[in-house]
């Protein structure tokens, strides 16, 4: 059954540097999303994706985020200069051709030092 | 602001039991209501999907959402160890491909 894969599982860094998180969605979905769960709380949703651009935003999503699409493959999330507070699980998660289900990643774990 | 609220837990049922599970969400004009199950360290895996009033059953799942009451729950027949984990309720708004919003989590403990 496909799924959707990221690299790396965990990822450690040091505050202020960049860090980039890779997804490939499930072949032939559309629509690509970006949650982060921080320890002991809720999973929360940054980013949805379109047809190569940005759909929705959430406040977290500030200018120290980015995404791409730089293939026809991957889904990649940037923090230009990570925070303490950036420390987290980020999920990928893409759409089914029903546009309803969305099916998550493994994760990436996020520890910023 | 959009929220959808569970108890925490956590809730404990006997092996071979049923499982009850509740939520509610704050806004009428959702669209869509998922139930993934979290073990710890690990992604959201979605186990059910309801979108109109009623049941759905899916094995030993079924999931019912009552949106007069802006209530969705998920009962667990038969309870097994391996359901114990931590089960999300996730709600969309606005588009079936927009985000979806999820509650804290209910933990789920299954006793021998």
């Amino acid at each position: 059954e496909p799924e959707v894969t990221q690299t790396p599982s965990h990822q450690v860094t040091q505050m202020g540097q960049e860090v980039i998180l890779r997804c490939v969605p499930i072949s032939n979905h559309l629509y690509f999303y970006w949650y982060r769960q921080i320890l002991g709380q809720k999973v929360e949703f940054l980013v949805s994706f379109y047809n190569n651009e940005i759909s929705e935003k959430s406040e977290i999503f500030d200018d120290q985020f980015s995404v791409e699409r730089p293939d026809g493959s991957n889904f990649t999330l940037k923090i230009r200069s990570t925070k303490l507070e950036d420390s987290a699980m980020y999920f990928c998660a893409s759409v089914d051709q029903s546009y309803n289900e969305q099916f998550f990643g493994p994760g990436t774990r996020l520890t910023v030092l | 602001q959009k929220e959808v609220e569970q108890n925490s837990g956590p809730l404990s049922v006997p092996e071979g039991a049923i499982a009850s599970l509740n939520c509610t969400y704050s806004d009428r004009g959702s669209q869509s209501f998922f139930w993934y199950r979290q073990y710890s360290g690990k992604s959201p895996e979605l186990i059910m999907s309801i979108y109109s009033n009623g049941d759905k059953e899916d094995g030993r799942f079924t999931a019912q959402l009552n949106k007069a009451s802006q209530y969705v729950s998920l009962l667990i027949r038969d309870s097994q160890p391996s359901d114990s984990a931590t089960y999300l309720c996730a709600v969309n708004w606005y588009s079936s491909a927009s985000k979806i919003i999820f509650g804290s989590g209910t933990r789920l403990s299954i006793r021998p």
